[in-house]
């Protein structure tokens, strides 16, 4: 099984252009998260999906929007990139819907996204 | 909501010596206690976790204790070998918190 799978590896976009990062799990887990993780900082939650059809802002939401395509894919999309959305992003996957604490999650290898 | 706190931040270990990291949290109904281990270039990934009903548990090197009445638990890695140069984390409980800084361990040759 290929767990979380994370297109694209790098990217580098100028201010100002638009992108969408996309993730998809084959565990068919209810629930999937995007983080972002700077030096320092550790890993903070952009937005979540407790199930199909629901998202819901995490810690850090402004300058993103999310779209929960089906139980398999959870899309990031960044409308007007900015230089302080510089950062590498992380998908993850868990299987209960509703503790969000109580099961492990499973993250994919990240997106590295540079804007200039 | 949960606050947790890890120490230390960073930890450099002789190969072959032993690694132990805390967390303390504040939730006493908190039920559930992972931790995570971040290779550089890499996701986090679960190496092992407890629940509130059983004080200890080991996977070969890797172990986790749990100590509900001080409310802390923590992560000890014996005979420390290269490959566990990685980064830590136990992550809060409550999701609009996250992971935080978590515990750079570097194992010395």
């Amino acid at each position: 099984n290929a767990g979380v799978t994370q297109t694209p590896k790098f990217q580098v976009l100028k201010t100002g252009q638009s992108m969408t990062l996309q993730c998809a799990q084959d565990m068919n887990h209810n629930s999937m998260y995007w983080y972002r993780q700077d030096p320092g900082m550790g890993l903070r939650l952009i937005y979540y999906s407790a199930s199909e059809g629901t998202t819901d802002k995490g810690e850090v939401p402004n300058g993103y929007n999310v779209s929960r395509l089906n139980k398999r894919e959870f899309s990031l999309r960044l409308e007007s990139a900015a230089p302080s959305q510089t950062s590498v992003y992380f998908c993850a996957s868990s299987e209960v819907s509703r503790v969000f604490s109580n099961q492990p999650q499973h993250f994919g290898d990240g997106t590295r996204l540079s804007i200039l | 909501g949960e606050n947790v706190e890890q120490h230390p931040s960073t930890l450099s270990v002789q190969e072959g010596d032993s690694a132990v990291i805390k967390c303390t949290y504040s939730d006493s109904a908190s039920n559930y206690f992972p931790w995570y281990k971040q290779e550089l270039g890499k996701g986090p990934q679960l190496i092992i976790d407890i629940r509130s009903n059983v004080g200890e548990k080991k996977d070969q090197r890797i172990a986790v204790t749990l100590n509900k009445t001080a409310k802390h638990f923590s992560l000890h890695i014996t005979e420390t070998q290269p490959e566990d140069s990685a980064v830590y984390f136990c992550p809060r409980n409550d999701y609009k918190l996250s992971f935080g800084a978590g515990t750079t361990v570097t194992v010395r040759a």
